[in-house]
């Protein structure tokens, strides 16, 4: 069965912090990716991978920061969080390009 | 225009019916379609992709037309499981592939 891991379902951390969330996925998909999922808003890409070590701007990548050294771990760093980083923040990965995505269950991320 | 435009209800239909929404695109040059539903709290997951010739599974029809580019999901029978959040996906193939969502639409079945 293919799976999605995120490390983290809840986390609380306050403004200035460095924030990491880390995504590994074990179906050996070269495409991985992370959004965020606000209410009214939709899912929105912030950056993408489509192979170790390479890395992609999606549509709103500022304040964020991204890490692929192995082909399963995609990982999504807050330099320094702030309160509008406040949401929830899926992992995704698929095999080509623009097939099926699988999410992993979700970081909900609070800035305090 | 908005790349994926889906109406954001919410739907509230009562047990047993039928309900349909639709999905527009923007960009003629999209290839492959998707509907992925996603439950309070939950991450999305595909629901179903979407042929050209159309395509059934069970109690979903999914419909492409590509001359009034938009997808439409039909649902029979409803059950109060079938509540949830529907996203569509609309894949554009070219020289900068790009996976596009819509916002969703919520359905709630009612009792």
């Amino acid at each position: 069965d293919v799976k999605v891991t995120q490390s983290s379902r809840y986390l609380v951390k306050r403004t200035g912090e460095k924030v990491f969330l880390e995504c590994v996925q074990d179906m050996d998909h070269e495409n991985m990716f992370w959004y965020r999922q606000d209410p009214g808003l939709g899912l929105r890409l912030i950056y993408f991978s489509y192979d170790v070590k390479m890395k992609e701007k999606g549509d709103i990548p500022e304040g964020y920061s991204v890490s692929r050294e192995k082909k399963e771990r995609f990982s999504l760093i807050l330099e320094s969080a702030s309160t509008n980083q406040t949401s929830m923040y899926l992992c995704a990965s698929t095999q080509a390009r623009t097939g099926e995505l699988f999410f992993g269950e979700g970081s909900r991320l609070t800035v305090l | 225009r908005k790349e994926v435009e889906q109406d954001p209800g919410p739907f509230n239909v009562p047990e047993g019916a039928t309900v349909a929404f639709n999905c527009t695109y923007s960009n003629s040059a999209s290839q492959s379609f998707f509907w992925y539903r996603q439950d309070c709290r939950k991450e999305p997951k595909l629901l179903m992709s979407v042929y050209s010739s159309g395509n059934e599974d069970g109690r979903f029809t999914a419909q492409l037309n590509r001359a009034s580019q938009y997808i439409s999901l039909l649902i029979r029978d409803s059950k109060l499981s079938d509540s949830a959040t529907y996203l569509c996906v609309v894949n554009k193939i070219g020289r900068d592939d790009k996976i596009i969502f819509g916002k969703g639409t919520r359905l709630h079945i009612l009792p």
